[in-house]
């Protein structure tokens, strides 16, 4: 299975901070890599897929970027509403695989 | 606006197996898109099991795959989670989703239900 590095594993973001998560992929992934929150008590949304494309109705200050092993995801200024765990999921080789996960709280 | 929701019981016995319903409202299962358990165990690492596609067929986890069996019953649009033989490493939240095969993406999911393995 590809193994996927998420970090950090946790994160503290001051209002309006700009803010970056990583995944590592043990092997190329071709881009198919997409992003995911999880709320407090809700069901985890897709934010991006394929590396850098918003699903519906996800704020333009989530950004995707990588290729090849390394992704990443940002948030250009932090907003309360982005409190909760982070998660990227690589579609590139049977079984899909999870990053271990990155909690971002509002300092 | 689609909607899944599972169900099932929160405690199952060492041995025993889980059983569990995913019910899909707003969309038909056999209208096309993939249809996914995944898990998140306690400390967060997630695990994608398996899934079920719009025409029936079945893709396993290799992890999982003499133990687990993902069935449907149209006439309800739910689809189903089997798990055998569970142990205690079985604890964790299990939520279903629509799986898009051809990227591995996963459009809509459910809150999830904690399932805990006890004796």
């Amino acid at each position: 299975d590809i193994q996927m590095t998420q970090s950090p594993a946790s994160l503290s973001a001051s209002l309006g901070e700009t803010i970056s998560i990583e995944c590592r992929a043990s092997e190329d992934i071709y881009s198919n890599l997409a992003w995911y929150l999880q709320k407090s008590g809700k069901s985890p949304q897709l934010l991006i897929y394929t590396v850098n494309r918003l699903q519906d109705g996800v704020p333009s200050r989530f950004s995707g970027s990588g290729s090849g092993t390394q992704y990443s995801l940002k948030i250009s200024g932090m907003q309360p509403e982005d409190e909760g765990d982070y998660f990227c999921l690589q579609g590139s080789k049977f079984p899909p695989t999870f990053g271990g996960g990155t909690k971002l709280e509002l300092k | 606006e689609i909607q899944l929701q599972e169900s099932g019981p929160g405690l199952v016995k060492p041995s025993q197996s889980l059983s569990l319903t995913c019910s899909v409202t707003g969309y038909t299962i056999t209208s096309g898109y993939d249809w996914s358990w995944i898990r998140k165990f306690p400390g967060n690492k997630m695990e994608w099991m398996g899934y079920i596609s719009n025409s029936g067929s079945t893709n396993y986890n290799p992890s999982l795959k003499i133990r687990i069996s993902i069935s449907r019953d149209t006439s309800k649009n739910q689809f189903f989670l089997q798990l055998n033989s569970v142990t205690t490493e079985d604890t964790a939240t299990y939520y279903c989703a629509r799986f898009i095969y051809y990227s591995g993406d996963l459009d809509y999911w459910g809150r999830g239900v904690m399932v805990t393995v006890s004796s």
